[in-house]
């Protein structure tokens, strides 16, 4: 498996429900990134961790918790949601924290109901 | 933040013409310019990118072209085919501070080739 991997591709859940987003990068990068891809909107950066350490947090709501329990894997905890929070995420990779250089994983179709 | 403006959102070429996606940006400092390809179902993709030393970047069919002073940059796709289909998006880094992976991206063009 090469590349950045990111599972479920698919998720629907309700306001109440407790889901993670997994995702795994196989290129030895150092630094790791969730933005949000929502319709009509530009990209937006969530999360920044850089060799595990939470870098960066864009004004994201606390519903949203993210974890990097190492430098290869990134989480994003979601809990009570909001059906406007239905979007695509997708986890991104850098080989350093200063890199401008992005790769993307395929992302997670998320559906708030 | 960089406000990047991106023209057209949609755009519809017959198979062999050409293409062109246009980005402007707000901050005089910005230094490198990326375009990045979304394919249905799958992340984005760097196409290619250019650093503000040089005008002018080709990677065979494509090419970005970069006008400082008047602050835009351009996508340029020849001899288009039905897999150039995708949402092109264009990207700056801020400048200064902190940038830790941060872009700012347009918010598409939808390109679509018909054979």
């Amino acid at each position: 498996e090469t590349g950045v991997t990111q599972t479920p591709r698919h998720l629907v859940m309700g306001m109440t429900n407790k889901k993670s987003l997994k995702c795994e990068q196989h290129l030895g990068h150092n630094a790791m990134y969730w933005y949000k891809q929502s319709a009509k909107k530009p990209l937006e950066l969530m999360f920044v961790y850089s060799l595990e350490e939470r870098v960066e947090n864009n004004s994201v709501p606390s519903r949203f918790s993210p974890e990097c329990p190492n430098s290869s894997h990134l989480f994003l905890h979601l809990h009570t949601l909001q059906p406007e929070d239905s979007a695509l995420y997708l986890c991104a990779s850098s080989q350093d924290p200063g890199a401008n250089v992005l790769t993307f994983g395929a992302g997670s179709r998320l559906t708030v109901l | 933040g960089e406000n990047v403006e991106q023209h057209p959102s949609t755009l519809s070429v017959q198979e062999g013409d050409s293409a062109v996606i246009k980005c402007t940006y707000s901050d005089s400092a910005s230094n490198y310019f990326p375009w990045y390809k979304q394919e249905l179902g799958k992340g984005p993709q760097l196409i290619i990118d250019i650093r503000s030393n040089v005008g002018e970047k080709k990677d065979q069919r494509i090419a970005v072209t970069l006008n400082k002073t008047a602050k835009h940059f351009s996508l340029h796709i020849t001899e288009t085919q039905p897999e150039d289909s995708a949402v092109y998006f264009c990207a700056v880094p801020p400048v200064g501070g902190s940038t830790l992976g941060r872009l700012y991206f347009g918010r598409g063009t939808q390109l679509t080739v018909w054979p």
